[in-house]
Parts: structure tokens; C-alpha cells; sequence
């Protein structure tokens, strides 16, 4: 079964800067996709970016960007000029593209925006 | 258009009793997920329907777990004899075709089950 790893619990971050959240991965699967999701207090998990591993190009979705390492096995996001909306959990998550349709996710990083 | 929706939103029950949860998904999609979240954990996976019939069941705990979605649309997650263990919040994601490309899961705000 593939693990996913957010190692850093709580991330603070002022208003306006950057601050990026690290996710590694094991698999022994070569095709899959990668997801980073974000849970506000109301629960509803919210699609923030997702990258297909054959793609080499790095995902991009406004402000919200991934460094995609597959050799490393390591997928972390970059939330630039952070605003007070994006104070939530955050999680990475691995799909296999083998049939398995399941989502395999990290224990999330808790992201502070310090206005 | 709706998302998906969950009901009831929030539920107590002792500790043996059998509970139901409810989920609506997005209309159009074939695939349903069932996920289980404990305090501080990422969610874990349940069961996924692809139309009415479970196609990956693996994650259910034990027996006492049991979801259906008899028209191909809503889902229902039955628990029996509840256990305090229970507790958690249980989401529920839609997907339009399960396993083809990205095929996005789309969640609901989740029914935060509490078994005293």
C-alpha cells in the first residue's frame, strides 16, 4: 500500500509571503497522480492542485504551485503571497492509476496566515 | 451545479446503536467514495461504488460496516452495535468515471459521527 508523509504539523506564514508544504511518497508504481487538498473548519475538502507523474512539468494553479520531484518521490506545494482565506489543513494525497481508485493521504499540514 | 451533500450533518448515538449516514453526490457522477477521518489523521479509505455495485470494498474495519446505493445515486453507510471507536468524521466523494485520468474526487462536508 502507498504511504504519504506531511512531516511538519503546523506551518505560520505573514500575510502576503510564501510558504511552501513538503509531502513525500512511496510507491513502487510508475504512473499515478498526486493531489494537494485543503480543509477549512467546515470539513469540505477542496481540491487545491493536482500533477499527473508522467507529466515532467510542474502544476501551477494561480498562486498555488508544486515542486514535483519523482525520483525523490516528493511533491510539496508553494502558497505565494499568502492571504487570510488560505489558513486551513492541507493535505497530499496519492491516487495509483492502476485501478485503484482510491486516495491515499497524508495527516495534513495546519497552515497559519499571521496577518 | 449542487455538490455533494451529507446528512445529517452532525450525529450522537450510545454506544450499540446502529446509525445510518446519507450521501447525495454530484449529479452525473458514476463514482461514489466513503471515507473515515479521525481527530488530527488524514481521511482513510472505506468502500467506493462505481453505479450501484461496490467495486472496492477493502476498507471497511470489520462487519459491522455496510454501505449500499441501490439506484446508482445516493449512497448510505450503515454502522452497526456502534463502538466509541466510531467516532469520526465520515466523508463522501463523487468522481465522474473512476479511474480514468486525474477523474477528480469532489467531497461533501462530511457527517461528524460522536458514539457516547
Amino acid at each position: 500500500a502507498q504511504t504519504v508523509t506531511q512531516s511538519q504539523p503546523e506551518m505560520s506564514v505573514q500575510e502576503a509571503e510564501t510558504v511552501t508544504l513538503s509531502c513525500t511518497y512511496d510507491t513502487s508504481e510508475s504512473d499515478y497522480y498526486l493531489f494537494w487538498y485543503k480543509q477549512p473548519p467546515s470539513r469540505q475538502m477542496i481540491l487545491v492542485i493536482r500533477q499527473e507523474a508522467y507529466k515532467q512539468q510542474n502544476a501551477t494553479e494561480n498562486r498555488f504551485s508544486v515542486n514535483f520531484q519523482k525520483a525523490a518521490k516528493s511533491f510539496s506545494l508553494k502558497i505565494s503571497d499568502s492571504q487570510l482565506g488560505d489558513a486551513a489543513m492541507y493535505f497530499c494525497a496519492y491516487r495509483s492509476s492502476y485501478g485503484n481508485n482510491r486516495l491515499a493521504f497524508g495527516k495534513g499540514n495546519q497552515v497559519v496566515v499571521i496577518p | 451545479g449542487a455538490g455533494v451533500s451529507q446528512t445529517p450533518s452532525n450525529k450522537v448515538t450510545e454506544k450499540g446503536k446502529y446509525v445510518e449516514l446519507r450521501c447525495d453526490p454530484i449529479s452525473g457522477h458514476t463514482a461514489l467514495y466513503w471515507y473515515r477521518q479521525s481527530l488530527g489523521q488524514g481521511p482513510e479509505f472505506l468502500i467506493y461504488f462505481q453505479g450501484t455495485g461496490a467495486a472496492d470494498d477493502s476498507g471497511l474495519p470489520n462487519d459491522r460496516f455496510f454501505a449500499v446505493r441501490p439506484e446508482g445515486s445516493v449512497s448510505t453507510l450503515k454502522i452497526q452495535r456502534t463502538e466509541r471507536g466510531d467516532s469520526a468524521v465520515y466523508l463522501c466523494a463523487s468522481s465522474l468515471t473512476a479511474g480514468q485520468g486525474p477523474d477528480t474526487q469532489y467531497f461533501g462536508p462530511g457527517t461528524r459521527l460522536t458514539v457516547l
